[in-house]
């Protein structure tokens, strides 16, 4: 079946740090490919999506390229800051349905 | 604020009850989606329902239904309960599907078993 593999956390980065949270998936079609991220308390809100591939999604300094020849969608950034702290999931939106990584827990120190 | 609402936010029962979770999508959203959150086991997806249809089902018991009323609001109810059914649920929605588009997630219920 689909899946999404993510590695695995705690990730823990000095503010201005550079990150890289890996994703890669298996499915039988042409998924999407999504990041969400969960804050503290919260529900899960979208971070960037890409829908075919070699599409880069983007959002608030985050990228992510959809690789297909990799199966990849690897999310980064340049310079994390406090506020980025939270869980990061990866996911593929396929038949109608989403699969989630495990999740990722980012935790960024001043 | 994504819009979607879910009640209760917490809910402490005991083994062998039944609870009932409520869940408002998104104004205009047609789909509905539950998914369960546990520490073991990640982000589950139960069950999808689109228009009052059940459109997709996932690792969902037989423990556990759900449906979606003609107002688009949504229940999902869990009978029989297991200390193993401790869990943050999480109800989303959209207005198609999630192939080319967004899921909009509420807060969540969470269930806490004895």
């Amino acid at each position: 079946g689909d899946s999404v593999t993510q590695m695995e956390g705690p990730v823990t980065l000095s503010e201005e740090a550079f990150l890289t949270i890996n994703c890669t998936y298996t499915a039988t079609g042409y998924p999407s490919l999504f990041w969400y991220v969960q804050y503290p308390g919260e529900g899960l809100q979208l971070l960037l999506k890409a829908t075919k591939a070699d599409d880069k999604g983007s959002n608030k300094g985050f990228e992510a390229t959809y690789r297909k020849e990799t199966t990849s969608f690897h999310l980064e950034k340049g310079s994390v800051q406090v506020s980025d702290s939270a869980v990061y999931f990866c996911a593929l939106g396929l038949n109608e349905k989403l699969t989630f990584g495990t999740g990722t827990r980012l935790t960024i120190i001043p | 604020d994504s819009g979607v609402t879910q009640t209760p936010k917490h809910l402490i029962t005991a083994t062998g009850q039944r609870v009932t979770l409520r869940c408002s999508p998104r104004s205009g959203d047609l789909s509905v989606y539950w998914y369960q959150q546990s520490l073991d086991q990640g982000l589950q997806f139960l069950i999808q329902y689109y228009n009052g249809e059940e459109r997709a089902k996932g690792n969902i018991l037989e423990r556990f239904s759900a449906q979606q009323f003609p107002d688009l609001h949504s229940e999902l109810n869990l009978s029989s309960l297991e200390l193993g059914d401790s869990a943050l649920y999480f109800c989303a929605s959209s207005p198609s599907t999630v192939n080319t588009g967004e899921l909009f997630f509420g807060e969540g219920s969470r269930l806490t078993v004895l």
